[in-house]
């Protein structure tokens, strides 16, 4: 099956901690994103990728860093500096092409909860 | 002020009422606009957009975007059970901003049989 997988599906972190969060695409897609959620304020971008090994800031990047090694993987670290990190956190793909008129799919995995504690 | 108002509700219906929900922006170069549905717990699903201004029907949905107000609508016909979840709007800018989307903060809605 073709998809989005993000791992874990919950997370505990003690406050001061770095935390890494999974995500992996065997869409063959070439744009990968990470969004934050909070109750009430919607989907925030935090980072997002258009190609390989380049990775653009998003609205709320402070506190957060991302890699882009791989097609596939776009794994998110949320930071000790990242002030209040306990949130929804959602990662989409989609194929990267530009066509007027026409949106770029983003499709989005099942997402990470982060608690710290 | 934010670039993209929707109003959180929660929204609660009858089965079969027609449902309207609303999203209100501030960003005049938005060009696609989006309406993503979130069930419970998971990641949201494009559920429709439409680019520019102009009306686009799906089914029992409906989209509507007044650009000139800065509104679009998402209406939902015959609304049943299964169409309880949480919908949100999004907005992209195209250009050098494309697939950089800006949500609103999403309308819960729960359609009782």
């Amino acid at each position: 099956d073709g998809g989005i997988t993000q791992s874990p599906k919950y997370l505990f972190r003690k406050e001061g901690q770095n935390v890494t969060l999974s995500c992996e695409q065997n869409l063959n897609h070439d744009a990968m994103y990470w969004y934050r959620q909070d109750p009430g304020q919607g989907l925030r971008l935090i980072y997002y990728s258009q190609i390989v090994n380049d990775f653009q800031k998003g609205d709320i990047a402070e506190g957060y860093s991302v890699s882009r090694e791989k097609k596939e993987s776009f794994p998110l670290t949320v930071t000790s500096a990242q002030k209040n990190p306990t949130a929804f956190y959602l990662c989409a793909s989609s194929k990267g092409s530009r066509q007027r008129e026409k949106v770029d799919t983003q499709y989005f995995g099942p997402g990470t909860r982060l608690t710290v504690l | 002020q934010k670039e993209v108002e929707q109003d959180p509700g929660p929204l609660s219906v009858p089965e079969g009422a027609i449902v309207s929900l609303n999203c209100t922006y501030s960003n005049s170069a938005f060009q696609y606009f989006m309406w993503y549905r979130q069930y419970s717990r998971k990641g949201p699903e494009l559920l429709m957009y439409t680019y520019s201004s102009g009306n686009k029907e799906d089914g029992r949905f409906t989209a509507q975007v007044d650009k000139s107000s800065k509104y679009i609508s998402l209406f939902i016909r015959d609304s049943q059970p299964s169409d309880s979840a949480t919908y949100l709007c999004a907005m992209d800018a195209g250009g050098t901003s494309y697939g950089k989307l800006t949500f609103g903060q999403g309308t819960i809605l729960t359609v009782h049989p």
